[in-house]
């Protein structure tokens, strides 16, 4: 079942301008993982953030996380045409021995050169 | 070995029939999961590998459905008598530890 809901579905940019994607979900969580997917491919993962952290960045990718509103944001700066992806939060239940993700219906990213 | 690798890519199959989908998993990555995914949706749990030892399996994963990892290596799901409600693309990934998934391409099923 899915656990996370991103927001919004799609969301269609010029190229250089930022692009904020924004991630809701239910239960309590150990960690939050963002994923990119490339039409018809497989996923890749971008960036994990654990339930004590409040934000983190990785080159132009900053992903914050509000566990008392049980929701994160992925931000893109300076987006480029390559960003053009699907773009899902998936979650790990807090507890979880067994590291199951649970993911979102993602965010179609469209950016225009 | 850089990467998760599954196989084939595609596969068009007659309903009834039977299909078997390979992974190879990152060889030190003791975790393994196969995933699911629709169109327009994200992927979802069908079950989980530790080593050999199938741990967790989602109620998706009906009796139709079997998967095997022989000494905790490579992967493999089986889908019997297939059903169009099984297209999909069918998601292997692997990790060591349980952080940051390496996630294989995908095995796109088309059931007709």
């Amino acid at each position: 079942s899915q656990q996370g809901e991103e927001d919004p579905q799609a969301l269609s940019i010029q190229e250089g301008e930022n692009a904020t994607m924004n991630c809701s979900y239910k239960t309590s969580i150990n960690n939050l993982q963002w994923y990119r997917q490339n039409s018809g491919r497989g996923l890749v993962h971008l960036i994990l953030i654990r339930s004590n952290e409040r934000e983190k960045h990785s080159g132009r990718l900053r992903v914050t996380l509000d566990t008392s509103k049980k929701s994160s944001s992925l931000l893109i700066t300076a987006s480029r045409a390559a960003d053009t992806a699907s773009y899902f939060c998936a979650t790990v239940d807090r507890g979880s021995t067994l590291g199951r993700l649970y993911f979102g219906r993602g965010t179609q990213l469209t950016v225009w050169p | 070995d850089t990467g998760v690798s599954q196989n084939p890519r595609h596969k068009i199959t007659k309903r009834g029939q039977n299909v078997t989908f390979r992974c190879d998993p990152i060889s030190e990555h003791n975790r393994l999961y196969w995933y699911r995914q629709t169109l327009g949706q994200g992927p979802e749990f069908l079950t989980y590998f530790q080593n050999e030892a199938q741990l967790e399996k989602s109620r998706l994963l009906s009796d139709r459905f079997s998967a095997e990892r022989p000494k905790g290596s490579f992967s493999t799901l089986e889908i019997q008598r297939t059903e169009q409600g099984d297209s999909a693309m069918y998601l292997c990934a692997s990790s060591f530890g349980g952080d940051g998934y390496t996630f294989g391409s995908g095995t796109r099923l088309t059931v007709v």
